[in-house]
């Protein structure tokens, strides 16, 4: 069964600790991975979107990664503020457009 | 500003009662998602539209029901067959369906029984 795994499943940070969550994947035919962030309450906001193995996106503190298995958000020197859940999917072939995601990372950075 | 609107925030069910939550979007994209969220698991597809008056059903529709009238519009309708409603309701916004573009999010409708 196509699955996507997130881990860990909570994390916290003190601010600056650098860390990373992991995004793995068993679907075949990957044409795209996405990352998401999502506050309490609101909806998921776009950070990524990865296409191939050996990619790599950043925005800020994050840099996102990818393999032919796995993704990692890196997460360099956080502050409190990228406290948050963050989520991926995954786009593969013979879904269309349909995304599968995974149940999220809830990390919390701590002064 | 472009974005995804969705109304209410918050909404209240009765025993038997059909609600219908609000999906609006201005930035011109083609294909409109609804999703639901519970906790410990991931986004779960309910409905989606490629385009003006056609819309599939995803992998939980059933006690569902969309409308697709206007480009701009997806609303999703949560009928009394739907025995466990509560829930967090996201709906998305995609420039096409084919496309491999992201898709965009509202800030949800959080439903539950009263």
């Amino acid at each position: 069964e196509d699955q996507v795994t997130q881990s860990p499943e909570a994390l916290r940070l003190q601010e600056g600790e650098s860390s990373s969550l992991n995004c793995s994947y068993t679907v075949s035919g990957l044409r795209g991975l996405f990352w998401y962030r999502q506050d309490p309450g609101k909806g998921p906001e776009f950070l990524f979107t990865l296409y191939s193995a050996g990619e790599e996106k950043e925005k800020e503190r994050l840099k996102a990664t990818l393999t032919k298995k796995e993704s990692f958000l890196h997460i360099t020197a956080p502050k409190p503020e990228d406290s948050a859940t963050y989520l991926c999917a995954v786009h593969y072939t013979g879904t269309a457009s349909k995304l599968t995601f995974g149940t999220g990372t809830r990390l919390q950075v701590t002064l | 500003d472009g974005g995804i609107t969705q109304s209410p925030k918050y909404l209240f069910r009765k025993e038997g009662q059909n609600v219908t939550l609000s999906c609006e979007q201005n930035l011109n994209h083609d294909a409109m998602y609804w999703y639901r969220q519970d906790p410990g698991q991931g986004l779960r597809l309910i409905y989606y539209s490629q385009i003006v008056n056609d819309f599939q059903k995803g992998d939980i529709a059933e006690g569902y029901s969309v409308s697709r009238e206007k480009k701009e519009s997806f609303p999703l309708t949560v009928t009394s067959a739907q025995k466990n409603p509560t829930a967090f309701y996201l709906c998305a916004s995609s420039i096409g369906f084919s496309s491999n573009q992201p898709q965009h999010f509202g800030d949800g409708t959080r439903l539950s029984i009263l």
